[in-house]
C-alpha cells in the first residue's frame, strides 16, 4: 500500500493568514493526488483533484500543487468557513489510501 | 443533481450481521464506481473498497478484505456494504462515494454517512 502522511496535523491560523498543508507519499504518484476538505459531523467534500485541479464550485483563495511524492494544499486567505479537517488521498493504486488529516483551527 | 442517499444509523450487537445501503440518482448509477470509507470517531478516513455496479467487479482494500463484503443493484441504483459478523471495532461512520475514474479519478460526490454502533 501506498502511505500517505501529511504534516502538520493540526495548527492554528487567523482569518486572513497563510495557510499550507503538506502530503508526502511513500512512493512516486505522478499527480494522481486530491484534497478534501471535512467539518464536523458531515461528509468530505472535494477540493482539489489530479494534485491542482480546482474542483467546480470551490473558492480559488485554495490551490495545489506538486508531482511525485511531495504536494501541497494552500489556502491563500483563510475565512472562517474554511476551518476544518483537510485530508490528501492518493488516486494511482488501489486501495486508494488517505493523510491521516490536517486540523486547521481558529487561532 | 448527483445525490447519494445512505441507510439510516445502525445499533447492533456483536455478532450480529448487518447490510448498508447507498442509493444514487441524478447519474448513470451503472457508470461510476463506489466507494466506501470508514471514519471510527475521532479518527480520519479509511478507503475499503469500490464497486461497479455495471458488472459489480469488487475490490477491496487488503485491510477489509475478508472483514465485509461491497456489493451493488444496478437495476435499483444500490450499492451496499455488509458484515457477517459485527465487532466493536466496526463502531464508525461509513461513507459512500461516487468514484470519478479516468486521469484525475476522485471520490467527487458523498453520501452524509451511515453510523454504525455496535455494543453488548
Amino acid at each position: 500500500d501506498i502511505q500517505m502522511t501529511q504534516s502538520p496535523s493540526s495548527l492554528s491560523a487567523s482569518v486572513g493568514d497563510r495557510v499550507t498543508i503538506t502530503c508526502r507519499a511513500s512512493q512516486s504518484i505522478s499527480g494522481h493526488l486530491n484534497w478534501y476538505q471535512q467539518k464536523p459531523g458531515k461528509a468530505p467534500k472535494l477540493l482539489i483533484s489530479a494534485a491542482s485541479s480546482l474542483h467546480s464550485g470551490v473558492p480559488s483563495r485554495f490551490s495545489g500543487s506538486g508531482s511525485g511524492t511531495d504536494f501541497t494544499l494552500t489556502i491563500s486567505s483563510p475565512q472562517p468557513e474554511d476551518f476544518a479537517t483537510y485530508y490528501c488521498q492518493q488516486s494511482y493504486s488501489i486501495p486508494l489510501t488517505f493523510g491521516g488529516g490536517t486540523k486547521v483551527e481558529i487561532k | 443533481d448527483v445525490q447519494l442517499v445512505q441507510s439510516g444509523a445502525e445499533v447492533k450487537k456483536p455478532g450480529e450481521s448487518l447490510r448498508i445501503s447507498c442509493t444514487g440518482s441524478g447519474y448513470r448509477f451503472s457508470n461510476y464506481w463506489i466507494a466506501w470509507v470508514r471514519q471510527m470517531p475521532g479518527k480520519g478516513l479509511e478507503w475499503m473498497g469500490i464497486i461497479y455496479p455495471g458488472d459489480s467487479d469488487a475490490r477491496y482494500s487488503p485491510s477489509f478484505q475478508g472483514q465485509v463484503t461491497i456489493s451493488a443493484d444496478k437495476s435499483i441504483s444500490t450499492a451496499y456494504l455488509q458484515w457477517s459478523s459485527l465487532t466493536a471495532s466496526d463502531t464508525a461512520m461509513y461513507y459512500c462515494a461516487r468514484h470519478q475514474s479516468g486521469t484525475s479519478s476522485n471520490l467527487d460526490y458523498w453520501g452524509p454517512g451511515t453510523l454504525v454502533t455496535v455494543s453488548s
